[in-house]
């Protein structure tokens, strides 16, 4: 599975945006950018994702960087119930491949 | 909203002792997945299963473990001779898939197993 990189861990104010970055240098070109978070004492739960397109649904945003190599979880006004660890996952196209989580970012919201 | 619901929520259990754990998928879902989440640490796959059969496993899920569904809505995952490492949040997994890149995976809210 191609490898994904992000930060341990970020901190934002609440009503403020964030931006969660996620490094995937090896991506190939089948590898969708799926979005998970897992808020404390849950099971993950799905965000978005996306190929090539920046994505937009009622949870977040996605923005791919054009070669595809990085991409940018944007929540757009951050409140307490974000705070959760997001993850940032690649998974190929055409079979109910699993996911591979990593460590993810875990996400601190203050007021 | 639709919803996966696994039970128990927890179970304690003795070393050697036998466990199964349970899992109700999103009705017309088609594939199904086991993953674990030993305390602090990532959550792994353990297993994914389609049309009745295993699609892929990991390392993790060796002969001690096993999946069934046995009557058209439950998914269970049975460990057979628990050991102490086997502690862990076991998290049960649904989707239709049929969209491009993958449909969303519904996850269930756990079940905690904690082997003495």
């Amino acid at each position: 599975d191609a490898k994904t990189t992000q930060p341990n861990s970020m901190e934002s104010n609440e009503e403020e945006p964030v931006h969660l970055p996620c490094n995937h240098s090896t991506i190939s070109g089948t590898d969708y950018i799926h979005w998970y978070r897992q808020l404390p004492s849950q099971g993950p739960e799905y965000v978005i994702h996306g190929l090539t397109s920046n994505v937009n649904n009622r949870m977040a945003s996605l923005a791919i960087a054009e070669d595809r190599k990085s991409s940018t979880l944007i929540l757009h006004r951050a409140t307490l119930r974000d705070a959760a660890v997001y993850y940032c996952i690649l998974r190929r196209t055409g079979t109910a491949s699993k996911l591979t989580f990593g460590t993810g970012t875990r996400l601190q919201v203050t007021l | 909203e639709p919803e996966v619901t696994q039970t128990p929520s927890h179970q304690v259990t003795q070393m050697g002792q036998e466990v199964i754990l349970r899992c109700v998928p999103i009705s017309n879902h088609l594939y199904f997945y086991w993953y674990r989440q030993i305390l602090g640490q990532k959550v792994e796959f353990l297993v994914s299963f389609y049309n009745n059969e295993i699609s892929e496993k990991s390392e993790i899920f060796d002969d001690q473990f096993s999946v069934e569904r046995p009557d058209g809505s439950n998914f269970t995952l049975k460990i057979r001779s628990t050991k102490l490492e086997d502690s862990a949040m076991y998290f049960c997994a649904s989707t239709l898939e049929g969209r491009p890149g993958g449909g969303e995976l519904f996850f269930g809210e756990g079940s905690r197993l904690t082997v003495l």
